[in-house]
């Protein structure tokens, strides 16, 4: 089946900790596994991506790592800001046809 | 360039009656497809198109047809609109190809509310 699953569901930190996402996924095809950000009344925009063949992989305070035997990766952001707060989504692509399936998001909320 | 462009941006719809949801992209990114957001349900996929004239069935399909005539245009539409519809629609396009999978640029979104 074509699972992604996010976890948690809502985060709040305190400005200037670190936030955590966690994602799995079903499908050992999956070789393309990228993150959104969507702020409120917003499109989705991608903040950071990362293929199968690699193993983690950084853009100034965010990062994505990814353990393939455990089908699940990450999120990282460092030094959380405010403007971070938003719906963060991770997705797998699916098979080897383009698609991308989306987890159901991740509020994150910095409190200043 | 204007990116991905999607109209209407808001619309009210009688349940049974059918509209057209436009999408447009100067990117020249064969590949393109349709979500549907719902609130606690993420993005879900209602179909897909890897290039003009083929065209294929996402996770929610039901309910909805697309056609893809030319690279740049890839309209949604519902043919009897349901409350269930009732969700805001995503169009997106990427230039992925069958080999590698690429980012997705959204449009802006469109707000359908069926009574």
């Amino acid at each position: 089946g074509e699972n992604v699953e996010q976890h948690p569901s809502t985060l709040s930190v305190q400005e200037g900790d670190s936030a955590v996402i966690k994602c799995t996924y079903s499908d050992s095809a999956s070789n393309y596994f990228p993150w959104y950000k969507q702020e409120l009344g917003k499109r989705p925009q991608l903040i950071i991506d990362i293929r199968s063949n690699v193993g983690e992989k950084k853009d100034q305070r965010i990062a994505v790592t990814l353990n393939k035997t455990a089908k699940h990766f990450s999120l990282h952001i460092t030094e959380t800001q405010p403007e971070d707060s938003a719906v963060y989504f991770c997705a797998a692509s699916i098979g080897g046809n383009n698609r991308l399936a989306f987890g159901k998001g991740n509020q994150v909320v910095v409190i200043p | 360039n204007a990116g991905v462009t999607q109209t209407p941006k808001f619309q009210v719809l009688k349940t049974g009656q059918s509209m057209t949801l436009q999408c447009a992209q100067d990117m020249n990114h064969e590949y393109m497809s349709w979500y549907r957001q719902d609130p606690g349900m993420g993005l879900r996929l209602i179909h897909y198109s890897v290039g003009a004239g083929i065209t294929d069935q996402g996770e929610v399909p039901n309910g909805y047809n697309v056609s893809r005539s030319t690279t740049e245009d890839f309209p949604l539409r519902l043919l009897s609109a349901a409350p269930s519809q009732t969700s805001v629609y995503f169009c997106a396009s990427s230039y992925s190809t069958t080999m590698n999978t690429g980012e997705l640029f959204f449009g802006e979104g469109s707000r359908l509310t069926v009574l």
